[in-house]
């Protein structure tokens, strides 16, 4: 998977608590992207990044930040979990704009 | 494995026949365009990409087809495999670094 790694797999957590899910590559990447792929949905953005400390809003940020203190690794954080943030959360990375984007394995995250 | 059971439109073909799988995108700004297919259990793979200033691109068995016009897209696979059964997704980026996908569509090949 272009040397990706998302951490961890698997989580089950209670609803309020906080939850950070990583994203590492070895790839040297630009870019960086947080996804949540739901029933019905399909693939949508959380959060990007285009640099260290460069990041914005995709089109369902509400209750998720994310933090890029370094190329490698691009963090997603849950505030507050909700039974809503249920889902499968993929991280991607590429070189450019105009350059395709790589997939990690996913992180399957239930808040019960 | 990571996978979503998704309700979405579904094609069935049979093994050895040709399949197009249509995507509608939505914003005219778009300039780059690529289809991905998802496994069962894995993340979206790349498939092929085309950019706004072409119509047409060519792959190994696969063909994508862009019409600016309709604001539509298109995957042909050639000869389908049983390998080839998945869902599959067309991605499109604006002005922005934002890589917006469609909902996807389920490829099922009879044997």
């Amino acid at each position: 998977d272009a040397g990706i790694t998302q951490s961890p797999r698997h989580k089950v957590t209670e609803t309020g608590t906080p939850v950070t899910l990583r994203c590492h590559q070895t790839e040297n990447h630009r870019y960086m992207y947080w996804y949540r792929q739901d029933p019905g949905h399909g693939l949508r953005l959380i959060h990007y990044s285009y640099g260290v400390k460069d990041t914005d809003k995709g089109e369902v940020s509400d209750g998720y930040s994310v933090s890029r203190s370094k190329t490698e690794d691009f963090l997603l954080t849950l505030e507050s979990a909700t039974s809503s943030q249920t889902s499968v959360y993929f991280c991607a990375i590429s070189t450019g704009m105009n350059t395709e984007a790589f997939f990690g394995q996913g992180t399957r995250l239930t808040v019960v | 494995g990571e996978s979503v059971g998704l309700h979405l439109p579904t094609l069935s073909v049979q093994e050895g026949d040709n399949s197009i799988i249509n995507c509608a995108y939505s914003n005219s700004a778009s300039d780059y365009f690529i289809w991905y297919k998802q496994e069962s259990g894995k993340g979206p793979q790349f498939i092929i990409d085309i950019r706004s200033n072409m119509d047409k691109r060519q792959g190994q068995r696969v063909t994508v087809l862009l019409n600016k016009t309709v604001k539509h897209l298109s995957l042909q696979i050639a000869a389908t495999q049983p390998g080839d059964s998945a869902v599959y997704f067309c991605a499109e980026r604006g002005s922005s670094y934002k890589l917006i996908f469609g909902s996807g569509t389920r490829l099922l090949v009879r044997p």
